[in-house]
């Protein structure tokens, strides 16, 4: 099992452009979040995806948006691209309960993205 | 607002020594609590959460809700303990989807 891979591992954009990143959860996992880690600070939640719906949302701005697909793999789209949206993009992938005791999230190696 | 609070950015102790790195946090309610860790050119994975009330690689950390901190300790520290160290919070019980993370402390261990 490679655990949760994230595709590309780096990108350079220029302001204005759009962006997708991609990830596969770890197997046998279902839910996927999205994390944004800027040069300095702990990582902070975008969104979380499960059964294809965006269920939880951060305080980012409509320009962020996501995609999970059938087969779990999930996508985060960035439109409109500011410099500020430079930053390493984590996904993280865990397994939905609904009394969760041992629920453990896994983190990919992330997307470097570059705005230039 | 919720918030994690991680004072020190750097942390440098000879290996052996007690090491303990502060967290503390703002929430109205009843937060879980966790630490993670990043080690050199690996991925940032949990190294411990409050409700398991377990130590892992020598590592504890007690939820103080009278001072809402999370502190991690180790009486000893080698020198593979050496990473990036982030306090987490999620103030849905039970799920880690929505975390809550501080800026981190990177822990020099030095020999």
């Amino acid at each position: 099992d490679a655990g949760v891979t994230q595709s590309p591992t780096h990108l350079i954009k220029t302001r204005g452009q759009q962006v997708t990143l991609r990830c596969s959860p770890k197997s046998g996992h279902d839910t996927v979040s999205w994390y944004q880690q800027a040069l300095g600070q702990g990582p902070q939640f975008i969104f979380q995806y499960y059964e294809e719906e965006e269920r939880q949302r951060g305080n980012f701005p409509d320009r962020f948006s996501g995609h999970q697909f059938p087969n779990y793999s999930s996508e985060l789209n960035v439109n409109a691209l500011l410099l500020g949206d430079s930053a390493l993009y984590l996904c993280a992938s865990s397994r939905n309960r609904d009394t969760a005791t041992n629920e453990k999230l896994f983190f990919g190696s992330g997307t470097q993205l570059s705005v230039l | 607002a919720q918030r994690v609070t991680q004072p020190e950015k750097l942390l440098s102790v000879f290996k052996g020594a007690p090491v303990e790195l502060k967290c503390n946090y703002s929430y109205s309610g009843s937060p879980e609590l966790f630490w993670y860790v990043q080690y050199s050119r690996q991925r940032l994975q949990l190294l411990l959460r409050h409700i398991s009330r377990e130590s892992i690689k020598g590592f504890t950390a007690d939820l103080n809700k009278g001072e809402t901190s999370f502190h991690l300790k180790k009486p000893f520290a080698q020198e593979e303990d050496s990473a990036m160290y982030y306090c987490a919070l999620s103030g849905q019980w039970g799920s880690q989807g929505n975390l809550i993370f501080g800026k981190g402390t990177k822990l020099s261990v030095k020999p």
